[in-house]
Formats: structure tokens, C-alpha cells, sequence
């Protein structure tokens, strides 16, 4: 049974507080994905990584970095949590071959930056 | 830029009702489109994959079909349950870029009792 598990389903935090979003695969799937989703803004992809070390910028990487040191986990990191980024925020991963890219998403992060 | 648009944006039926929605994209480039569902408190779980113009597939009450050369697929649900309520959400891969999902906005379905 496929699995992607997010590390705090819910989170509070502080402005300014550097804060950590761990995922975990157990699929050994390269592909991995960080989005946030807001009400009437639909999923907005963050960023993605394809291999280990390798990310991408998806559509709003502004105050985001992330870290993918091991196949099977991709960290995402605020730097200097800020109030808008208030949210929900779900990983997925994707095998590159077959199944055209199917994405299989963790349960999500509700972050709330106080 | 590639835009995914989706309607309604919300709908409402009774129970038994059959319904269907929309899912416009891009028609070059095609690669893959995909329908997930996401019930409230869960993960958006994937429905489809449709890869070839004309496909139809089935689960169930539920079923899609895809048209390629015209940029659209439709989502239909046969007497819906109220377990069918959820947020039903297309998104468009495009072959230059295959790796990355293009999302719409998605379908909230209500089913009432």
C-alpha cells in the first residue's frame, strides 16, 4: 500500500520562526512535490524535486527553500515564517516511468504563523 | 501560460441525481490528464489517468472521458451518493514538461440526503 507521510498535521508557529515540513515516500518514487493550497487559489505547486539533490522551482517559491539529501524524503523549509504564509501544505511523489505521473499526496500540514 | 479551467465550480444535487462536470485544457501538447477527488479532512486521491484521445474509464458510478483534439473531459457520477460529496479536480500534464502537474480549480460537489 503506497505511502506518503507528513511529519505534523497540524503547526503552529511564530513570525520569523524557521520552520521544517518533512515528507516521507515509501514508494522509491523520483519525483517529489511541495504545494499549498488556499481557499479559490486551488493547489499552487511550491517546489519539485526528480532526484535526489535535484529541485525545481514550481510557481510561488518565494520565502521557501527546500532539501532533498534522501530518495525517499523532501524537507520544506521557511525560512523566516511570515503570517501569509498561513496554509495548507501537502507533499506528493510521482514515479518518472509508467503510470503517467499519477501523484499520491500525504495528509497535509495545516501551518498557522501567528 | 497553460491555463486548466473547471465547471462548475460547485454544485449542489439530491441524492440519486446523476451530475457531470467539466474540464477544459489545452489541446496541443498533450500528455496526460489526470481527475482526482479530495473528501474534506482527507488527500486528494487520483480517479483517472487518461492518455489517449476518445478514452473512456470507468469506477464504479463514476466515469470520464477524454477529448484531446478539443481540450476537454468530462467527469459524470450515475445517482449520486452522499459519499460522493468532495472537491473533484483535474490536472493537465504537458508533454514539454511531463514531470509537472497543471491543476484546476476544481468541482465541489454536495450530495443532500
Amino acid at each position: 500500500d503506497v505511502k506518503v507521510t507528513q511529519s505534523s498535521r497540524y503547526l503552529v508557529k511564530r513570525t520569523g520562526e524557521k520552520v521544517f515540513l518533512e515528507c516521507v515516500q515509501d514508494m522509491d518514487h523520483e519525483n517529489m512535490f511541495w504545494y499549498r493550497q488556499d481557499p479559490g487559489l486551488g493547489l499552487r505547486l511550491i517546489y519539485f524535486s526528480y532526484d535526489v539533490k535535484m529541485k525545481e522551482k514550481g510557481d510561488i517559491p518565494e520565502g521557501y527553500s527546500v532539501s532533498r539529501e534522501k530518495k525517499e524524503r523532501f524537507s520544506l523549509i521557511l525560512e523566516s515564517a511570515s503570517t501569509n504564509q498561513t496554509s495548507m501544505y501537502l507533499c506528493a511523489s510521482s514515479p518518472t516511468s509508467g503510470a503517467y505521473n499519477e501523484q499520491f499526496f500525504g495528509p497535509g500540514t495545516r501551518l498557522t504563523v501567528l | 501560460i497553460l491555463n486548466v479551467e473547471q465547471s462548475p465550480q460547485s454544485l449542489h444535487v439530491q441524492e440519486g441525481d446523476s451530475t457531470n462536470f467539466t474540464c477544459s485544457f489545452p489541446s496541443s501538447n498533450f500528455y496526460a490528464l489526470h481527475w482526482y477527488r479530495w473528501e474534506t479532512a482527507k488527500s486528494p486521491e487520483a480517479l483517472f489517468v487518461m492518455t489517449l484521445n476518445g478514452d473512456e474509464k470507468k469506477k464504479g458510478r463514476i466515469s470520464a472521458t477524454l477529448n484531446t483534439k478539443e481540450g476537454y473531459s468530462y467527469l459524470y457520477i450515475k445517482g449520486s451518493q452522499p459519499e460522493d460529496s468532495a472537491t473533484y479536480l483535474c490536472a493537465f500534464i504537458n508533454a514539454g514538461n511531463n514531470r509537472k502537474l497543471i491543476w484546476g480549480l476544481g468541482t465541489s460537489l454536495a450530495v443532500n440526503p
